[in-house]
């Protein structure tokens, strides 16, 4: 059975540092992985898909990683603003047309 | 386009009560899937429909909740009785039939329930 972990649980910085979230999955036989925002009260945006075949996608400040080996990827945010604040949720299909498999989240806070 | 409508936004029920969340997805996308988020956790999988017929229900408690979809198009998730543990965000999402490659994801903002 397919878990997803991410760590930290929640992560507060300074405005301007870049950092990196972390997720890992257990079973490396992905479809793909994906990475989302939720805001408070909102629903999920999804930020940065990555096809089991790729190594990484970039989308503004946004860089995620993928290594299916070590069943890991990683979330950087380049230069982070209060509006980065929310939690981001890492998330993996097995097969083409199938559920999401979602990890517990990172909450981010950034303060100016 | 407009994205996935979900209603209510909130609602407040006493254990051992009813309830019923409503869905309507993308134009033309014919699957349909609806996840319960528990505070601090992620979203979990209830139910995946692909048009009116059900693709994925084992996480779905049999035993109180039930989910249609009608036509191929709205969906409607029921609780009979409520449980405490039941207090959750419940997600609608939707996408177009995956047969090869990427295929996104749309998410509705979501029903807020709360059972006291």
């Amino acid at each position: 059975k397919q878990e997803v972990t991410q760590i930290p649980a929640a992560l507060s910085v300074p405005e301007g540092e870049n950092l990196v979230l972390n997720c890992s999955f257990t079973d490396s036989a992905i479809y793909n992985l994906q990475w989302f925002r939720q805001d408070p009260g909102k629903g999920l945006t999804s930020l940065l898909l990555i096809q089991s075949s790729q190594r990484e996608q970039t989308s503004g400040r946004l860089n995620a990683s993928l290594d299916k080996s070590s069943g890991r990827s990683t979330l950087y945010i380049a230069a982070s603003q209060p509006g980065d604040s929310a939690t981001y949720l890492c998330a993996v299909t097995n097969q083409a047309g199938t559920a999401l498999i979602f990890g517990k989240g990172t909450t981010l806070s950034v303060s100016s | 386009e407009a994205g996935v409508a979900q209603s209510p936004r909130y609602k407040i029920i006493e254990k051992r009560q009813s309830v019923a969340f409503w869905c309507n997805p993308i134009s033309g996308h014919a699957t349909l899937y609806w996840y319960q988020q528990i505070l601090g956790q992620g979203p979990k999988l209830l139910i995946q429909f692909q048009n009116n017929g059900v693709v994925d229900d084992s996480q779905l408690p049999k035993d109180r909740f039930s989910a249609e979809r009608l036509k191929g198009v709205d969906s409607t998730l029921k609780i009979q009785p409520a449980k405490l543990e039941d207090s959750a965000v419940y997600l609608c999402a939707s996408s177009p039939i995956a047969r090869t490659g990427y295929v996104g994801y749309t998410f509705g903002s979501g029903t807020r329930l709360t059972v006291v």
